[in-house]
């Protein structure tokens, strides 16, 4: 079975640019994450979606970041424009139980660097 | 909010030797899961056990098993007969209602 795949796995931008990063998540996982690993620390979630629902978003920056998961199975997160405090890990992750604490399986996550 | 603290930044064990990662959480909720997360310098994050808070009995997985101890919020990990391989970051992560929430990590080595 694929794990969660992400792309690209590294992104070096400058400034102001945008920047999107994308995530196919485990086969009949209905439950996505985005997360912000800053070096060091742990993840932090951004969004959570069901299906294609965002049910969790209240840690997205909204005034530059969004995302979507059309057809609820990839998604894409979108940073514009992007600032160098964004350089970090972004970690996707799955899970297919509903309703409930289950198992995250991570992807390998895109490193961002902002110049 | 729940939160999750790891107060050993770095740990180091000789191969072979035990090892003990701390955890600590705080939550008003009864029912939640606990974890332990390794983060290999890959960055692959997986999975190593988890614990069901309604369970008394601490969970086991080969050389890995916690101590829970629900009424101190308490969840450490233990490492037993040390391998190489087990070097990484390991993050505590709790979850309540769906929202994971982790620790700042504890970076393990591995002594030869």
């Amino acid at each position: 079975e694929a794990g969660v795949v992400q792309s690209p796995r590294y992104k070096i931008i400058e400034k102001k640019q945008p920047v999107a990063f994308w995530c196919n998540p485990i086969s009949g996982h209905n439950t996505l994450y985005w997360y912000l690993q800053n070096l060091g620390q742990g993840p932090e979630l951004l969004i959570r979606y069901e299906n294609e629902e965002a049910v969790d978003d209240s840690q997205l920056p909204k005034d530059r970041f969004s995302a979507e998961r059309l057809k609820g199975v990839d998604s894409t997160l979108k940073i514009q424009p992007a600032e160098l405090g964004d350089s970090a890990v972004y970690l996707c992750a799955s899970s297919s139980l509903t309703g409930g604490p289950a198992e995250q399986y991570f992807g390998p996550g895109t490193r961002l660097t902002v110049t | 909010a729940q939160t999750v603290t790891q107060s050993q930044p770095e740990m180091s064990v000789q191969e072979a030797e035990t090892v003990t990662l701390s955890c600590t959480y705080d939550t008003s909720e009864s029912d939640y899961y606990l974890f332990w997360y390794k983060q290999p310098p890959s960055r692959q994050m997986i999975l190593v056990i988890r614990q069901e808070a309604y369970k008394q009995q601490n969970a086991t997985e080969n050389r890995f098993s916690v101590n829970f101890q629900k009424a101190a919020k308490s969840f450490s990990l233990k490492i037993s007969d040390s391998q190489l391989g087990d070097a990484a970051m390991y993050f505590c992560a709790y979850n309540g209602a769906q929202k994971l929430v982790f620790g700042q990590g504890t970076r393990l080595t591995i002594n030869p």
